[in-house]
């Protein structure tokens, strides 16, 4: 099994510009996850899929953010436009039901200059 | 709303001794896992072990041990002959039975000392 895979590694980006950050699940994992990662809030939980549908997205930060999960096997995090504020590192994780385990992805970390 | 709280933001210790971290949480379900999560300095996030709570006997993988006090909503990670590989930042996690989502603390910060 290949783990949860994410994409890009880094991210660079100057301020108001598109960022999109993508993930893989595990495959038959039917729960998918996007947090986020900075030194001063520690790791917060954005949004959360299960079986493609987004359960809580109370943590989504504001409008400038979205998450989509077009099928079992792929889910995007937009910001849109960016700010330096943004600047974290941003993990996926997902889990086959719900009292397991998360399995992260190696996150990104995202730089808005 | 589920609180879980990690008093020691860093901790060291030499190598091949033994250190526990502590880990309180605040809950008012009765059933529900707990999860002590590893962040190496390459930076994925890795399960050590896992209880639950309906489990008295206390949950062991290795030389990571747990000592789990239902009671006193308290949820402590011990290491034993540590290794240079476990300096890392561990984050203790709650997931109620119900809930898809996990609480995580803040982390600690262990640092192991040739």
């Amino acid at each position: 099994d290949a783990g949860v895979i994410q994409s890009p590694r880094h991210e660079v980006t100057e301020m108001g510009q598109e960022v999109t950050l993508r993930c893989k699940p595990i495959s038959g994992h039917d729960y998918l996850f996007w947090y986020r990662q900075t030194m001063m809030r520690g790791l917060e939980l954005l949004i959360y899929f299960n079986n493609n549908v987004p359960i809580d997205d109370s943590g989504m930060p504001e409008d400038r953010f979205s998450a989509k999960m077009p099928n079992a096997s792929f889910s995007t995090l937009k910001i849109q436009p960016s700010e330096p504020r943004d600047s974290a590192v941003y993990f996926c994780a997902s889990s086959r039901g719900r009292p397991v385990a998360l399995h992260f992805g190696n996150g990104t970390r995202l730089t808005v200059t | 709303a589920q609180t879980v709280t990690q008093s020691q933001p860093e901790m060291s210790v030499q190598e091949a001794e033994t250190v526990t971290l502590s880990c309180t949480y605040d809950t008012s379900e009765n059933n529900y896992y707990l999860f002590w999560y590893k962040q190496p300095p390459s930076r994925q996030m890795i399960l050590v072990i896992r209880q639950e709570a309906y489990k008295q006997q206390n949950a062991t993988e290795n030389r990571f041990s747990v000592n789990f006090q239902k009671a006193a909503k308290s949820f402590s990670l011990k290491i034993s002959d540590s290794q240079l590989g476990d300096t890392a930042m561990y984050f203790c996690a709650f997931k109620g039975t119900n809930a898809g989502k996990s609480t995580f603390g803040d982390g600690t910060t262990l640092t192991v000392k040739p």
